[in-house]
């Protein structure tokens, strides 16, 4: 099974909005609401920041949300903190009964 | 407080064998599924195998199928991983981690700090 694609970087400003996408098939983004985003900053274990696609667990602000059309999913982080530089993963569970993950995206804050 | 700490990690030759365990505490172990996702170093996170509440349902990645077995003892709110036939390219930092739910395929909202394996002749 191949990895979920996500762009290898991505930058914004304090303050800005950024969106990361997670670009799969019609065997696991496409068919399935199972789809996740983790925060990793460097040197700690992921954070599970959003779950079954844009729903955020308790503790994570709104700031954070998801979204998804058609093979890919979006996540969007809006008023952009330096905190926020980090690490970002998708997963998507799959037709063959497996979880996969995204390559990572590695947020800069300028 | 919920905790997930992962042990049985080292340094094995290759075609060696590992097991590595997960102790949970701070919450209802057999109400969750469990997942093991390894991160090799400087390299993204890999979802290895899942197992859901009750072991009823299993699943690997390709690149372990076959050599990796997945398995709990909720009598003992405990995860395991048996690593067989060992590989340089399975060197990588071994996170445990807790799904949301009952099924492995949901979000994984707990993660252990991890064991590191180590394969080198």
């Amino acid at each position: 099974q191949s990895a979920l694609t996500q762009p290898p970087s991505v930058s914004g400003s304090p303050g800005q909005s950024v969106t990361i996408s997670c670009t799969g098939t019609s065997s696991d983004v496409g068919s399935y609401n199972r789809v996740s985003w983790y925060q990793q900053p460097p040197g700690t274990a992921p954070k599970l920041m959003i779950y079954e696609v844009s729903n955020r667990p308790s503790g994570v602000p709104d700031r954070f949300s998801g979204s998804k059309s058609g093979n890919t999913a979006s996540l969007t982080i809006s008023g952009l903190q330096a905190e926020d530089e980090a690490d970002y993963y998708c997963s998507s569970y799959t037709s063959s009964s497996i979880v996969v993950f995204g390559g990572g995206t590695k947020l800069t804050v300028l | 407080e919920v905790q997930l700490v992962e042990s049985g990690g080292g340094v094995v030759r290759p075609g060696g064998s590992l097991r590595l365990s997960c102790a949970a505490s701070g919450f209802t172990f057999d109400d969750y599924g469990m997942s093991w996702v390894r991160q090799a170093p400087g390299k993204g996170l890999e979802w290895v195998s899942g197992i859901n509440w009750n072991g009823g349902s299993t699943g690997y990645a390709d690149s372990v199928k076959g050599r990796f077995t997945i398995s709990r003892d909720n009598a003992k709110n405990s995860l395991y991983l048996q690593m067989n036939s060992l590989r340089a390219e399975d060197t990588a930092l071994y996170h445990c981690a807790r799904a949301s739910y009952s099924h492995y395929y949901y979000g994984m909202d707990v993660w252990g700090q991890g064991t590191t394996v180590t394969v080198s002749s």
